[in-house]
């Protein structure tokens, strides 16, 4: 079985700060590693996703991401944050089974950026 | 392009009464469809997945169904809704040549009065 955790589910941090969102996986097969964002009433849309090879994935908006295999973690980070960064970030993970692909998410994390 | 429409985007509806949230998707044949619905505060739950024409796997008992009656249309249904249905509901489908990959439609707000 598969699972994610995110360990915080509200990250206050003032803009031009640095922030980390942790996520943390269990999973008895390969997966696939993957942020989301979310604004407000919308739909979630890619940020970044670790499919194999190099362990550091950058993606838009400035994120970038770290799988840790040893410690099953997959932390999201920004060096330096925007107002236009406030949203919910959901960190999923994904396998392929003989009945399609299987995506499980974790509870999100909420992103307020003060100014 | 991976564009996902669903309809409505808002709906109120009274306990008791029928649902119908539709979604249909553009690009590649053959995706994978999803439905997962979002609570308010609450992360994502995924409701149903199809790998095909009239191919549904249930993750969560309910009172909720889905159907696939077309190749890129993806329904979920219910006969009478609950209070606890309402939730914010979002149907994803994959891509060939993006693995692993989840594209989202833009949601369909349900509240259950």
């Amino acid at each position: 079985a598969q699972s994610v955790t995110q360990l915080d589910s509200q990250v206050p941090v003032f803009e031009e700060a640095p922030v980390e969102l942790r996520c943390n996986y269990s999973s008895s097969v390969s997966v696939y590693l993957f942020w989301y964002v979310q604004y407000p009433n919308q739909g979630l849309q890619l940020l970044l996703k670790y499919l194999s090879g190099s362990t550091l994935v950058k993606g838009i908006k400035g994120f970038e991401a770290e799988f840790n295999k040893s410690q099953t973690s997959f932390h999201l980070r920004k060096p330096s944050v925007h107002i236009s960064d406030t949203a919910e970030y959901f960190c999923a993970v994904s396998h392929t089974s003989n009945t399609g692909n299987q995506f499980y998410f974790g509870t999100g994390t909420s992103l307020t950026v003060i100014p | 392009s991976q564009t996902i429409h669903q309809w409505p985007a808002t709906l109120v509806q009274p306990v008791g009464s029928p649902l119908s949230l539709e979604c249909t998707v553009e690009g590649t044949s053959n995706p994978n469809l999803y439905w997962y619905r979002q609570a308010a505060g609450r992360g994502l739950q995924l409701l149903f997945y199809s790998v095909g024409i009239g191919q549904i796997s249930s993750e969560v008992p309910q009172n909720l169904s889905a159907s696939r009656p077309q190749d890129r249309q993806f329904i979920l249904s219910s006969k009478k809704l609950l209070l606890s249905d309402s939730g914010f509901y979002l149907c994803a489908r994959t891509a060939s040549g993006r693995p692993g990959e989840l594209f989202f439609g833009e949601g369909s707000r349900l509240t259950v009065l």
